[in-house]
């Protein structure tokens, strides 16, 4: 079945260690998104890529940065510059058909819960 | 700017009850809706979406939403929730403001179910 992977579920980072949060998707989906998740405040976008070899920042892109090597991954590297970066991070993508264009439906991954020790 | 609310941010109603959550959206035209619903500590699921046509939408776990564009809603509902239905439950709609081609989502409405 196709589906977006995220890996690791959990992950345990010390201060000022960069962790990279990998996320893999099998829809032929062009593209992808990562968001933060922190209680109360919803769903906030950090980078997001139309195509392969392409990506842009998002809301919250700061202490973070991406690759787009690949059509199916786009992996998401927290820096030791983010502040605060114990949250609950979430992958997505969306159809590259017309519909998928404007309605924006996204997919998802499990989401990958980061805690910094 | 267009934006998507969401009232409530945590509700109880009881195992067999009706439930309502609420959605209002800011948009000039009729947009696309989406209702994602997430488990704790897992990715958000599709519930159901509306894009034109029947106002009623159907979704699934027996959740249906009805878009109303007098009111700028697509609220959810279910005629009696299940234990298995607690869970946080976010409206979506397309961001139109950028390049992103994303969804922008309410902050959530957490369901919590009395036995």
């Amino acid at each position: 079945d196709g589906g977006i992977t995220q890996s690791p579920k959990y992950l345990f980072r010390k201060e000022g260690q960069n962790v990279t949060l990998s996320c893999e998707q099998n829809l032929n989906h062009d593209a992808m998104y990562w968001y933060r998740q922190d209680p109360g405040q919803g769903l906030r976008l950090i980078y997001y890529s139309q195509i392969v070899n392409d990506f842009q920042k998002g809301d919250i892109a700061e202490g973070y940065s991406v690759s787009r090597e690949k059509k199916e991954s786009f992996p998401l590297t927290v820096t030791s510059a983010q502040k605060n970066p114990t949250a609950f991070y979430l992958c997505a993508s969306r159809s590259s058909t017309w519909q998928g264009f404007v309605t924006g439906e996204l997919f998802f991954g499990e989401g990958s819960r980061l805690t910094v020790l | 700017a267009q934006s998507v609310t969401q009232p409530d941010i945590h509700i109880t109603v009881s195992e067999g009850a009706s439930l309502e959550l609420r959605c209002n959206y800011s948009y000039g035209a009729t947009p696309y809706l989406f209702w994602y619903v997430q488990s704790p500590g897992q990715g958000l699921q599709l519930l159901l979406k509306y894009f034109s046509g029947d106002t009623l939408v159907q979704g699934i776990k027996g959740f249906e939403a009805e878009f109303k564009r007098s009111q700028s809603s697509f609220n959810l509902r279910k005629p009696s929730v299940h234990w298995s239905d607690a869970a946080e439950y976010f409206c979506a709609a397309p961001n139109y403001g950028g390049s992103q081609g994303n969804l922008i989502f309410g902050k959530g409405t957490k369901l919590s179910v009395k036995p």
